[in-house]
């Protein structure tokens, strides 16, 4: 029962460099989700993607890029690390197509520090 | 849109007493569906309880409530019998109707609440 699987679940960046947050749910759900939470902020959602194949911007997109590879996976890429994205980062999925469930599953999240 | 207020950024209870958790909502929808997660500080989220715009009955799952005032746009949470282990940031959030297989959750900003041996 894996549920939301997200990694890395810690990572340190230099200023300017780049990586991508891997996801990957098992539960067949249609929405992904990206969030990230900072202190006092609750969780802003960067992207999501709503079913394969399609991405939209969240509150807070800039800075990133998101790929709906398939149903399962969905990536966030930071493509030139800034301070400011010194954050957690929590991908989300929810929506089984034929059933009412309707709960946002989410994965471990990560701590990323950008210096 | 939706928007999620929580005004306790933090709250002590001793433990084995009762607390509640406030949140109020904002939406245009006539339906929608009210979460709240917990996450304690190892930092997973854990889903607690669910409550339907048309829900009658106030939600429960075992210690937890859901007080549902919807005229007053209101979701707190009630928490019986407090324990340690209850000491967690609680986040309220909200979906609106389903449309196209999404839906975007919004959250509040949280409430840091600690149990008081």
């Amino acid at each position: 029962n894996a549920g939301v699987t997200q990694t890395p679940k810690f990572q340190v960046l230099k200023t300017g460099q780049s990586m991508t947050l891997q996801c990957a749910q098992d539960m067949n759900h249609n929405s992904m989700y990206w969030y990230r939470q900072d202190p006092g902020m609750g969780l802003r959602l960067i992207y999501y993607s709503a079913s394969e194949g399609t991405t939209d911007k969240g509150e807070v997109p800039n800075g990133y890029n998101v790929s709906r590879l398939n149903k399962r996976e969905f990536s966030l890429r930071l493509e030139s690390a800034a301070p400011s994205q010194t954050s957690v980062y929590f991908c989300a999925s929810s929506y089984q197509p034929g059933t009412g469930n309707t709960e946002a599953f989410f994965g471990q999240g990560t701590r990323l520090t950008v210096v | 849109a939706q928007k999620i207020t929580q005004t306790q950024p933090g709250m002590f209870v001793q433990e084995k007493e009762a607390v509640t958790l406030d949140c109020t909502y904002d939406t245009s929808d006539q339906s929608y569906g009210l979460f709240w997660y917990k996450q304690p500080s190892s930092g997973e989220m854990i889903f607690l309880i669910y409550q339907g715009s048309y829900d009658e009955q106030n939600a429960t799952e075992g210690r937890y409530s859901l007080n549902f005032q919807k005229a007053r746009k209101s979701a707190n949470l009630v928490i019986s019998a407090s324990q340690l282990g209850d000491s967690a940031m609680y986040f309220c959030a909200m979906i609106p109707p389903l449309s196209g297989g999404y839906q975007k959750v919004t959250f509040g900003t949280g409430t840091k609440l600690q149990v008081i041996p």
